[in-house]
């Protein structure tokens, strides 16, 4: 079936630690993006890439890092510099490129939890 | 700039009473779209319907339907006749078109909650 994938689904870390979220993609999608969910706060973007080998920071990229080298996969690193990084992270990819007018398909998402 | 409101944080219905979920966006474009998200238990966002800007009919999909108002900045979304499958986070979403990588806005979500 296609879909996303994302692992691992919970997480924990100790602080000063960085951690590497993976999303990988079978629908051939160009665009994917990394996004963050806090309660009561929506969904925030962090990073979203068009094509292989570039991407573009989000609302809030401070404190993480991400590469796509392939098109199927857009890792996602929390660094020691995210403040805050206990939350939910979602993963998602579109069909459409730049005009905002493509339905995100989502991954089921990354508990991280920081101790 | 660019918002999108949903001011309702939780709701709690009983089964088969209807619910609507408000949603009200800023855009300083005139060629956008909106989105309807579904967040189950599960985590994943499921799709529920896309608007563009240029379209104001309601549009019905079984117990979904959705009001769209430009004069409001609204766009309303009616669960009729609510089911327990139903209690999920439901997120609005703007996306402007000319925006850089089609990356959506999204409200704060409003949790709803059907009881049996």
């Amino acid at each position: 079936d296609g879909g996303i994938t994302q692992s691992p689904k919970y997480l924990f870390r100790k602080e000063g630690q960085n951690v590497t979220l993976s999303c990988e993609q079978n629908l051939n999608h160009d665009a994917m993006y990394w996004y963050r969910q806090d309660p009561g706060q929506g969904l925030r973007l962090i990073y979203y890439s068009q094509i292989v080998n570039d991407f573009q920071k989000g609302d809030i990229a401070e404190g993480y890092s991400v590469s796509r080298e392939k098109k199927e996969s857009f890792p996602l690193t929390v660094t020691s510099a995210q403040k805050n990084p206990t939350a939910f992270y979602l993963c998602a990819s579109s069909a459409s490129q730049g005009l905002g007018t493509g339905e995100l398909f989502f991954g089921e998402g990354s508990r991280l939890t920081v101790l | 700039a660019q918002k999108v409101t949903q001011a309702q944080t939780e709701i709690s219905v009983v089964e088969k009473e209807d619910v609507t979920l408000d949603c009200v966006y800023e855009t300083r474009d005139t060629t956008y779209y909106l989105f309807w998200y579904k967040q189950p238990p599960s985590g994943e966002l499921v799709f529920l319907i896309r608007r563009n800007s240029f379209d104001e009919q309601n549009e019905i999909s079984g117990r979904y339907s959705w009001n769209f108002q430009k004069s409001t900045s609204s766009f309303n979304f009616t669960i009729t006749a609510s089911q327990v499958v139903d209690s999920a986070v439901y997120f609005c979403a703007l996306s402007e078109v000319y925006n850089q990588g089609g990356k959506l806005i999204f409200g704060q979500g409003t949790e709803l909650s059907v009881k049996p």
